[in-house]
């Protein structure tokens, strides 16, 4: 079976960085995407992790472990409008492209 | 920048009849999903399509369900008898022809949802 965890949601207060931690266990792993996602809209695409390391991209950066299954996105900076939920995805599982979701992590940025 | 379009936005339906949910993908996009987040829930994939027949679906995507690219612009989901279980927001994504792992070409960008409620 895939299994994605996430924390349900983490507080946080503008100007500072916070990390949201994604671990997964999965037959088969391609890549590790995130995604952010404000209450009622689409998720956008943050980032995209394949091999083990750090990936920068402005304020955020997405970090990946193949070896413990283990994924995190940093946020640093952070502003109000950073208030959404984040979706970590896994494609790979079973040797297919569709990206399986985890539950998201609901993140308050309070001033 | 190109984007994925859905429509409509909203869709109120009552129970056990038909709906038609519209996406139109990115252009040079080969590769069309739809997905379906129930209220609080998680996003679930539904159907994948490629090269004009269904490639992957999920438990979810029973006889119910149908999709369908009727022109070379327009990539449809068709509920034949709704439920009151089916009231979600249903997404469309699309992405590149990425044979290859690794590429970026593995992104899905989704479209901005329609909201369906069955009553």
């Amino acid at each position: 079976g895939q299994n994605i965890d996430q924390p349900t949601e983490m507080t946080a207060t503008e100007g500072a960085i916070v990390q949201i931690n994604c671990t997964y266990q999965t037959s088969g792993f391609n890549g590790l995407f995130w995604y952010q996602q404000h209450a009622g809209e689409a998720p956008t695409f943050l980032s995209y992790n394949v091999l083990d390391g750090l990936e920068e991209k402005g304020r955020f950066s997405s970090f990946l472990s193949r070896s413990k299954g283990y994924s995190y996105l940093l946020l640093k900076e952070l502003q109000m409008k950073d208030s959404a939920s984040y979706l970590c995805a896994v494609t790979g599982a079973g040797g297919s492209y569709i990206p399986t979701f985890g539950r998201g992590t609901s993140l308050i940025v309070h001033p | 920048e190109p984007e994925v379009t859905q429509t409509p936005s909203h869709q109120v339906t009552q129970m056990g009849q038909e709906v038609i949910l519209r996406c139109v993908p990115i252009s040079n996009h080969l590769y069309f999903y739809w997905y379906r987040q129930i209220l609080g829930q998680k996003v679930e994939f539904l159907v994948s399509f490629y090269n004009n027949e269904i490639s992957e679906k999920s438990e979810i995507f029973d006889d119910q369900f149908s999709v369908e690219r009727p022109d070379g612009s327009n990539f449809t989901l068709k509920i034949r008898s709704t439920k009151l279980e089916d009231s979600a927001m249903y997404f469309c994504a699309s992405r590149e022809d990425g044979r290859t792992s690794g590429g970026f070409a593995d992104t899905q960008y989704f479209g901005p949802g329609t909201r369906l409620t069955v009553l």
